[in-house]
């Protein structure tokens, strides 16, 4: 079954940079891309970017647009996202998603909690 | 960027009683491109409906969804307990991704 397995919570102060990792199995890694969405506390759901596991190329939001960097590792099925110079409004649960083969975000991560504070 | 609005913001029903979340979107949605997820509190959002119409797997025949161009639906034939949720729209034909606002269904 496909899973997707992502890395434990992390607290960071303000400008520093955080890399979650997402770990997939249960199905041939580069066949998919990986989603990277969002969710600060009490709030919605904020969709941050997409990377390719077959080539590596990406699609990001552009209120992220040079503080992201998503990357793959196909030798573990792994997917990143490191978001850097960050600030209190980055505080929030960081979903990595997989879409389904008919449509729709069909598998997501556990969620990984990072918080911003001094 | 497509905008989708959500609504109610909240809606405050009983067991049973049939529910009908609305998302309005900003421009023109490709009907195979439009999805619906329920979330609980401390989960990851669940894939309801994609395409607009059609259950993802394992999703019970209570939900169904609907509409075309700008307007969507949602609707829960008859609301279970574990129905009380946040719900969410997204389009996925058009880059940026969005996501609607959410509508919370609560318990009255």
């Amino acid at each position: 079954q496909v899973q997707l397995v992502q890395s434990g919570a992390e607290v960071k102060k303000p400008g520093a940079s955080v890399k979650v990792s997402c770990k997939a199995s249960g199905y041939t890694f580069t066949s998919y891309g990986i989603s990277w969405v969002r969710q600060a506390p009490g709030q919605g759901l904020e969709w941050m970017g997409w990377i390719s596991a077959y080539n590596g190329n990406t699609n990001y939001a552009q209120k992220l647009q040079g503080r992201v960097t998503m990357t793959t590792d196909t030798s573990t099925s792994t997917a990143y996202m490191e978001l850097r110079s960050l600030r209190s409004d980055d505080t929030a649960v960081y979903y990595c998603a997989r879409y389904s083969t008919s449509g729709g975000l069909g598998y997501w991560g556990q969620g990984t909690l990072v918080t911003v504070s001094s | 960027e497509i905008v989708l609005t959500q609504s109610p913001g909240t809606l405050s029903l009983s067991p049973g009683e049939r529910a009908t979340l609305s998302c309005r979107a900003s421009q023109s949605v490709s009907s195979t491109s439009l999805a619906w997820y329920q979330q609980t509190p401390g989960q990851a959002p669940r894939l309801l409906i994609y395409g607009a119409s059609t259950r993802a797997t394992g999703i019970p025949g209570r939900f169904s969804g609907g509409g075309s161009g700008t307007d969507f639906t949602l609707t829960i034939s008859r609301l279970e307990p574990e129905d009380f949720a946040v719900y969410y729209c997204q389009q996925y034909g058009s880059s940026p991704l969005t996501f609607g606002g959410g509508t919370k269904v609560e318990i009255k």
